[in-house]
């Protein structure tokens, strides 16, 4: 089974900072992972994915991601904080399958200070 | 760009009485989905779909719900005889084939049981 442990249930940063959200994982076959972003009242929007090849992945908004196997982390970050990405953000993992369930991390929201 | 779309919105319904949510996966997806999230919580896999059959469902996906694909573009969760922890915010998801695709989720409906 798999499993996603987000670190910080809730992270501020001031406008223009980085952004670090950590993701580990537990899987016992090699993962898939994804991101996603949660805007108050919308949907999940996929931010970006992991899933063979280069390990560090770019997504939407200047996020990107980077897969560590040793650590089993796959971190989000972004360079410069800007007051539209404040949302909730989900990590989550699956496996190599056609329509193998999502395992979704708790979540972490940002919050960005002006 | 194609959306997974959902109705309603919002449904408020009184404990006991049965609900019915829609969603209109993506035209040429396969796979659909059904999460749901407790306010404050993560995001909690219900039950998968494929080829007109259930193919994989938590523990959470008991008697009291199902799911029906009617026709060859909705895709239904009925919940009977609901209860007070069956409000949540209710997500449909669906995906495609050909390597593998990730998980587009609609904007979810929020249920409320009164």
């Amino acid at each position: 089974a798999q499993s996603v442990t987000q670190l910080g249930s809730h992270v501020s940063v001031s406008e223009g900072a980085l952004v670090l959200l950590r993701c580990n994982y537990s899987s016992s076959v090699p993962p898939y992972l994804f991101w996603y972003v949660q805007y108050p009242n919308q949907g999940l929007q996929l931010l970006l994915k992991y899933t063979t090849g280069a390990t560090l992945v770019k997504g939407i908004n200047g996020f990107e991601a980077e897969f560590k196997k040793s650590e089993t982390s796959f971190h989000l970050t972004k360079p410069s904080a800007h007051m539209s990405d404040a949302a909730e953000y989900f990590c989550a993992v699956t496996v190599p399958s056609g329509n193998t369930p999502l395992v979704f991390g708790k979540g972490t929201r940002l919050s960005v200070i002006a | 760009e194609p959306e997974v779309t959902q109705t309603p919105s919002h449904q408020v319904t009184q404990m006991g009485q049965e609900v019915i949510l829609r969603c209109v996966p993506i035209s040429n997806h396969l796979y659909f989905y059904w999460y749901r999230q407790i306010l404050g919580q993560k995001v909690e896999f219900l039950v998968s779909f494929y080829n007109n059959e259930i193919s994989e469902k938590s523990e959470i996906f008991d008697d009291q719900f199902s799911v029906e694909r009617p026709d060859g573009s909705n895709f239904t969760l009925k919940i009977r005889s609901t209860k007070l922890e069956d409000s949540a915010m209710y997500f449909c998801a669906s995906g495609g084939i050909g390597g593998f695709q990730p998980q587009h989720f609609g904007d979810g409906t929020r249920l409320s049981i009164l």
